[in-house]
């Protein structure tokens, strides 16, 4: 069984630009949830979705971060417009279902370098 | 949600048992413990989730005590490849909520 799946592995570019990082979770998890380690600082939650819906979207650090989960399969991160303080590493995970004490799969995280 | 506070650092020989120590003192009743291994460029791999008493599968035991305001992850036998940072979660996570709360970890330094 395939696991979490990110894309791309690493993204190099300018501050300004916009980069969009995919997540494929594991077929048939609804809950698909985003997490980033910026520079020196602890992995920190993003948001996470219910099949499309946003459940919680907590830890977005401002406007210029956007997620999208249509369809309620894959899920994208869009960074615009980059900022040199968005450089981290970006991870994607997913649960089976809404039962309190399943497992959260990691996937093996997008490096984001902003220049 | 629970925060958590564990060692910052420990080393160890291969062979050896490890035992890392996580404090939870404001563990809601709810609220499941998972443990998490994360190598250098990789994600965060789960190692093991345990709700009280003791917990044992083919990597680690997970011991909690009664009043689960800690737990102990205990690696048999470690070896150099064991050598990651260690992360102890406490939250009801897996549907409802999964703002997992990660601290600075633990990090495992296994030696020849």
């Amino acid at each position: 069984e395939a696991g979490v799946t990110q894309f791309p592995s690493h993204s190099v570019i300018e501050k300004g630009q916009t980069v969009t990082l995919r997540c494929d979770p594991i077929s048939g998890h609804d809950n698909l949830y985003w997490y980033r380690r910026v520079m020196g600082k602890e992995i920190k939650f993003l948001l996470h979705f219910v099949k499309e819906s946003k459940q919680d979207e907590s830890g977005m650090p401002n406007n210029r971060f956007l997620a999208e989960r249509t369809g309620g399969t894959y899920s994208t991160l869009k960074v615009q417009p980059a900022e040199l303080e968005d450089s981290g590493v970006y991870f994607c995970a997913s649960s089976q279902d809404a039962w309190s004490g399943n497992t959260i799969y990691f996937g093996e995280g997008s490096w984001l370098t902003v220049v | 949600l629970a925060k958590t506070t564990q060692p910052i650092s420990m080393d160890s020989y291969e062979g050896q048992e490890v035992n890392i120590t996580c404090s939870h003192n404001n563990i809601a009743t709810n609220d499941y413990i998972t443990w998490y291994q994360q190598f250098p460029s990789q994600g965060p791999r789960f190692i093991i989730q345990g709700y009280k008493t003791k917990v044992t599968n083919e990597v680690a035991s997970l011991f909690i005590p009664a009043d689960r305001k800690s737990s102990t992850l205990s690696l048999p036998r470690v070896s150099l490849s064991d050598t990651a940072v260690y992360y102890c979660l406490v939250g009801l996570y897996g549907g409802s909520q999964g703002n997992l709360i990660f601290g600075k970890g633990t990090k495992l330094s296994v030696k020849p």
